[in-house]
């Protein structure tokens, strides 16, 4: 069965430090997404990617967020200056058409 | 926006019983729903999932019911087993709300072998 697949897997980083979280959803999928989980609280929902370009982004994706789709299959988080509330689980997602996502198994980010 | 809430936040049951876990949402013009599976250390995996013009839906061992009059959703799991065992969110989309989800904060379901 096709998966989304997330690299890292656990990524420990310094405050104020730049990550970039990498993601490479379904191929044949069109719609990519990042959502974050805070332990303990809910999956939230940070942006949507659609034919190059963001489509939906909440009030969570500031400007400290971008996303990229720098080749034909990896769809990439990227956050500067990261800050320690910024530690979650963060999780890409992709769909082919109106319907259900298949979630990746998620990063979990650690800012120290 | 969405609201979308679970009604307990743990579940425990007995091996071979039934299970029903709860959800409710706020938004009227929500059309399409779906129950996912979070085993630890792993990312939602997909259920079953649901629209706005059904009022239930069954797959294997698993059967979700939408009450669009009081905004409620369940998802009911039948001869629960020991691998049935992890949290489990309602995501509720809106024809008004873009393509994003919105998620509940979930159930975490104990099956008791």
């Amino acid at each position: 069965e096709p998966e989304v697949t997330q690299t890292p897997s656990h990524q420990v980083t310094q405050m104020g430090q730049e990550v970039i979280l990498r993601c490479v959803p379904i191929s044949n999928h069109l719609y990519f997404y990042w959502y974050r989980q805070i332990l303990g609280q809910k999956v939230e929902f940070l942006v949507s990617f659609y034919n190059n370009e963001i489509s939906e982004k909440s009030e969570i994706f500031d400007d400290q967020f971008s996303v990229e789709r720098p080749d034909g299959s990896n769809f990439t988080l990227k956050i500067r200056s990261t800050k320690l509330e910024d530690s979650a689980m963060y999780f890409c997602a992709s769909r082919a058409d109106r319907g259900g996502y298949t979630f990746g198994s998620g990063t979990r980010l650690t800012v120290v | 926006g969405e609201n979308v809430g679970l009604h307990l936040p743990t579940l425990s049951v007995q091996e071979g019983d039934n299970s029903i876990i709860n959800c409710a949402y706020s938004n009227s013009a929500s059309d399409y729903f779906i129950w996912y599976k979070q085993e630890s250390g792993k990312g939602p995996q997909f259920i079953i999932d649901i629209r706005s013009n059904m009022d239930k839906r069954q797959g294997q061992r698993v059967t979700v019911l939408l009450n669009k009059t009081v905004k409620h959703l369940s998802l009911q799991i039948a001869a629960t087993q020991p691998g049935d065992s992890a949290v489990y969110f309602c995501a509720v989309q809106g024809s008004n709300t873009g393509n994003q989800f919105y998620f509940g904060t979930g159930t975490s379901l104990t099956v008791i072998p």
